[in-house]
């Protein structure tokens, strides 16, 4: 019965390869997030999407890129990684948000 | 710009004591403002959401108080124990925004 779950949980990879976290809500949010977390431990947004639109970038670099093929979903896509993409990753969800945020575990990701 | 300040950084009580997490906030504009808990390598835990319009809210033994004309909230937690070392995170909603800014958290360590 997981509200907000992430996969992997982990993943390790070199530069320059591309990957894929996926993110999946059951608790029929209109709103999906993308959060990241970085070695001092600051939570920034990085992009926000609303039944499948995209509503928040802020300022990413444009090797990520999100998709949302349905509401429930929000996946990362990152081209072309680098060491500085090294960091955990939250995926979010809200129904209004008055109610506030669920957030997932998080997807770790070492860039080497 | 809305920026989010977490006093103190790191603190370390023994068992039984009541604590006081301070978080601060520069625009008292807000939509409301959440706390939440995270542990090692885990994600974030909804803790107490707190509207723009409130100014308290508790579950057991947390306590949550927004003083929006101040631009402070603080994160009461009574008799700790041990179970409750985590990094606690305050997040204010600025409104319109859908996202949520964060703190840096207070990394708190309640030994036996």
């Amino acid at each position: 019965d997981t509200a907000v779950s992430q996969t992997p949980k982990y993943l390790v990879t070199q530069m320059g390869n591309d990957k894929s976290i996926k993110c999946e809500q059951n608790l029929g949010h209109d709103t999906m997030y993308w959060y990241k977390q970085d070695s001092k431990k600051f939570l920034k947004i990085m992009f926000s999407y609303n039944n499948k639109e995209l509503i928040i970038n802020e300022t990413v670099p444009n090797r990520f890129s999100p998709k949302s093929p349905d509401k429930a979903h929000l996946n990362l896509h990152i081209n072309s990684l680098e060491l500085g993409d090294s960091a955990v990753y939250f995926c979010a969800s809200s129904r209004d948000p008055n109610y506030g945020y669920t957030f997932g575990s998080g997807t770790r990701l070492t860039v080497v | 710009k809305q920026e989010v300040t977490q006093i103190p950084a790191a603190l370390s009580v023994p068992e039984g004591e009541n604590l006081v997490l301070n978080c601060s906030f520069t625009d008292s504009a807000i939509y409301n403002l959440q706390w939440f808990r995270q542990d090692p390598g885990k994600g974030l835990t909804s803790l107490l959401l707190i509207q723009s319009s409130q100014r308290e809210q508790t579950s057991g033994r947390l306590n949550a108080s927004l003083d929006k004309s101040s631009g402070r909230s603080t994160l009461y937690i009574a008799a700790s124990q041990p179970g409750d070392s985590a990094t606690y995170l305050c997040a204010v909603d600025p409104g319109g925004y859908n996202k949520l800014i964060f703190g840096a958290g207070t990394r708190l360590a309640v030994h036996p």
